[in-house]
């Protein structure tokens, strides 16, 4: 069975702390991408990477950085947590979409609520 | 921002009764598909419909795309209280990502 998992399903932090979000997926996929979900905003993109040590920004990347060391790992890193990235995010990987192919199905984890204090 | 647009926010129905969201967006897009999310959990792949598709069924999902008019529904035949979840549309605009609409959220009642 596929999956993606995420280190942690809770986490409380205080303002200021170094956050690391870990997400490992078992599918060997080429795409893993950080979202973050709000009441109301649907799911925002953070950073996204298609190949080890690649990475890109998303529409929201202010406050986060990543790591994609190992093609199965792809860490989110919040280097001085604020109360306003209080969030549920989710973690999602994907098959590298080939261009005319058009089909990239995104598997998803089941998500860390952080709570920054 | 490109993000797409579901409606209505929130619907309540009874069992056995048919459920439609609907999508819109912006840009044009390479393909479309829906998600499921269950009350704090991660998103589940439903189904996807390419640019020239214009209907696609799966199981008591039915799909249905307007590129002219840039928007999406999910009809949900049958529902049942397990169909309960927040569903999204997402848009594949190409360039690995998928845009992501704001969602909709569904009770169904026994």
């Amino acid at each position: 069975d596929v999956k993606v998992t995420q280190s942690s399903r809770y986490l409380v932090k205080r303002t200021g702390e170094k956050v690391f979000l870990e997400c490992v997926q078992d599918m060997d996929h080429e795409n893993m991408f950080w979202y973050r979900q709000d009441p109301g905003l649907g799911l925002r993109l953070i950073y996204f990477s298609y190949d080890v040590k690649m990475k890109e920004k998303g529409d929201i990347p202010e406050g986060y950085s990543v790591s994609r060391e190992k093609k199965e790992r792809f860490s989110l890193i919040l280097e001085s947590a604020s109360t306003n990235q209080t969030s549920m995010y989710l973690c999602a990987s994907s098959f590298f979409e080939l261009k005319g192919v058009g089909y990239n199905e995104q598997f998803f984890g089941p998500g860390t609520r952080l709570t920054v204090l | 921002s490109q993000q797409g647009e579901e409606d209505p926010q929130a619907l309540s129905i009874q069992e056995g009764e048919n459920a439609t969201m609907n999508c819109s967006y912006k840009t044009s897009i390479n393909n479309l598909q829906w998600y499921r999310q269950n009350s704090g959990r991660g998103l589940v792949h439903l189904i996807l419909i390419r640019s020239n598709e214009r209907e696609k069924h799966s199981g008591r999902l039915r799909v249905t795309l307007d590129t002219s008019k840039k928007s999406s529904s999910l009809l949900i035949t049958a529902s049942r209280a397990a169909d309960t979840a927040s569903y999204f549309c997402a848009m594949n605009t190409g360039f690995q990502k998928l845009v992501f609409g704001t969602g909709t959220r569904l009770l169904v009642s026994p």
